[in-house]
């Protein structure tokens, strides 16, 4: 299986500011890579797929890049409603796997 | 819009068989993947398999020996079952839409997730 490291496991940030979010892929993954975020009681929400396109809808203050093993997810300037926790996931081969996650919590 | 939502009982014994539904509204079931997903209390993601439209299916090897997934094309529904549940199996139980593009597959649609527990 292909391991996902994610970090920072957690994070705290103030609005306006800037966050970056990384996962490490085992091996490489060739871009295939999603990030998605999840807040408590709703569904899981796709941002960004195939490591740097942004979905439909998304703002444009995400940002996904990266190749190989390496991935960022950045948000550029954080605004009230991003306070969530994020979460990569590669599926370059199964079985389909996911980085622990990312809490970003209010400063 | 393409909505999803879990449904199936929240409390299942140890043993038995946890049996879940995915009912797709706003769109059809034909044409894509439909996949199953978990998340353990206090745990990160893990995902059970996904099933095409045609039937076909891919599971996780940890799962493989007890998971079935399933799908109804005339009810537009998809669904799970996991055999011998431990309270390991304890868990939110996520349905999602999968896309398919240059085989990279991502989930873009998400039930809000069902909360199962296993517990005599």
């Amino acid at each position: 299986d292909i391991q996902m490291t994610q970090s920072p496991s957690s994070l705290s940030a103030s609005v306006g500011d800037r966050v970056t979010i990384t996962c490490r892929a085992s091996q490489d993954i060739k871009n295939s890579l999603a990030w998605h975020q999840q807040k408590p009681g709703k569904a899981p929400k796709l941002l960004v797929y195939t490591a740097s396109t942004l979905e439909n809808g998304v703002p444009s203050r995400f940002s996904g890049s990266g190749s190989g093993t390496d991935y960022t997810l950045t948000i550029s300037s954080l605004q009230p409603e991003d306070f969530a926790t994020y979460f990569c996931q590669q599926s370059y081969s199964t079985p389909i796997t996911f980085g622990q996650g990312t809490r970003l919590e209010i400063k | 819009q393409v909505h999803l939502l879990e449904s199936g009982p929240g409390l299942v014994k140890p043993s038995e068989t946890l049996s879940l539904t995915c009912t797709v509204s706003g769109g059809s079931i034909s044409t894509y993947y439909w996949s199953w997903i978990r998340q353990p209390p206090g745990k990160g993601l893990e995902w059970i398999g996904y099933v095409y439209h045609t039937g076909s299916t891919n599971y996780n090897p940890s799962l493989r020996s007890r998971v079935t997934v399933s799908v109804d094309t005339s009810m537009n529904q998809f669904s799970l079952k996991l055999s011998s549940v431990t309270a390991a199996d304890t868990a939110v139980y996520y349905c999602a839409r999968v896309v398919n593009t240059l085989s990279i597959l991502y989930f873009d649609v998400w039930g809000r997730g069902t909360l199962v527990t296993v517990s005599s």
